[in-house]
């Protein structure tokens, strides 16, 4: 299995509040994802990162905000979460292809 | 129209049965594409990468079909094990080594 970890992985807070989420990796790999996965909505791409401080918008970016100043670790930001922000987050990772590994995801709830 | 479309499932079918799952997508220019398994409550997993001229491993078969824009995935000998959902997933658009992602078909493999 790919080295990826994601912190933390269960979290409940409340409305209005900041998130952070933290991905890291040991595969020195330069691309890194985060997604959202809702029922009905499949994996959505939220933010990506094509090297240290590089990062573009996904599908649906709005509301989270990222940053990347070591290859091994992405993170992912929830500024004032709202309840629409309850999903389970995926982190993934790749290099020269398209070929994706995932991490064991992060369950957040927003209450 | 969706981007990458499957059908939900559930397929619930008896142990040593074959089932084959079909998946259409929309990206004539996609050049990459897979199959992923993700089990409940875990992150996805690649399953295979699917070539033009067809991919076995093992009982798993993968076909891809430009003309139609449709990709299969065939599982002989169906174990218990293979009860999962099964995620078509197809080179996105914009860079990035973005993937698109279906929403999956949920297999059931029944004694």
């Amino acid at each position: 299995d790919a080295g990826i970890t994601q912190s933390p992985r269960h979290k409940v807070t409340e409305t209005g509040t900041p998130v952070t989420l933290r991905c890291h990796q040991t595969e020195n790999h330069r691309y890194m994802y985060w997604y959202r996965q809702d029922p009905g909505h499949g994996l959505r791409l939220i933010h990506y990162s094509y090297g240290v401080k590089d990062t573009d918008k996904g599908e649906v970016s709005d509301g989270y905000s990222v940053s990347r100043s070591k290859t091994e670790d992405f993170l992912l930001t929830l500024e004032s979460a709202t309840s629409s922000q309850t999903s389970v987050y995926f982190c993934a990772i790749s290099e020269n292809s398209y070929e994706q590994y995932f991490g064991p995801g992060t369950r957040l709830t927003v209450t | 129209r969706k981007e990458v479309e499957q059908d939900p499932g559930p397929f619930n079918v008896p142990e040593g049965a074959t089932v084959a799952f079909n998946c259409t997508y929309s990206n004539s220019a996609s050049q990459s594409f897979f199959w992923y398994r993700q089990d409940c409550r875990k992150e996805p997993k690649l399953l295979m990468s699917v070539y033009s001229s067809g991919n076995e491993d093992g009982r798993f078969t993968a076909q891809l079909n430009r003309a139609s824009q449709y990709i299969s995935l065939l599982i002989r000998d169906s174990k218990l094990s293979d009860s999962a959902t099964y995620l078509c997933v197809v080179e996105g658009t914009g860079g990035g080594n973005k993937l698109t992602f279906g929403t999956g078909t949920q297999l059931k493999v029944e004694l």
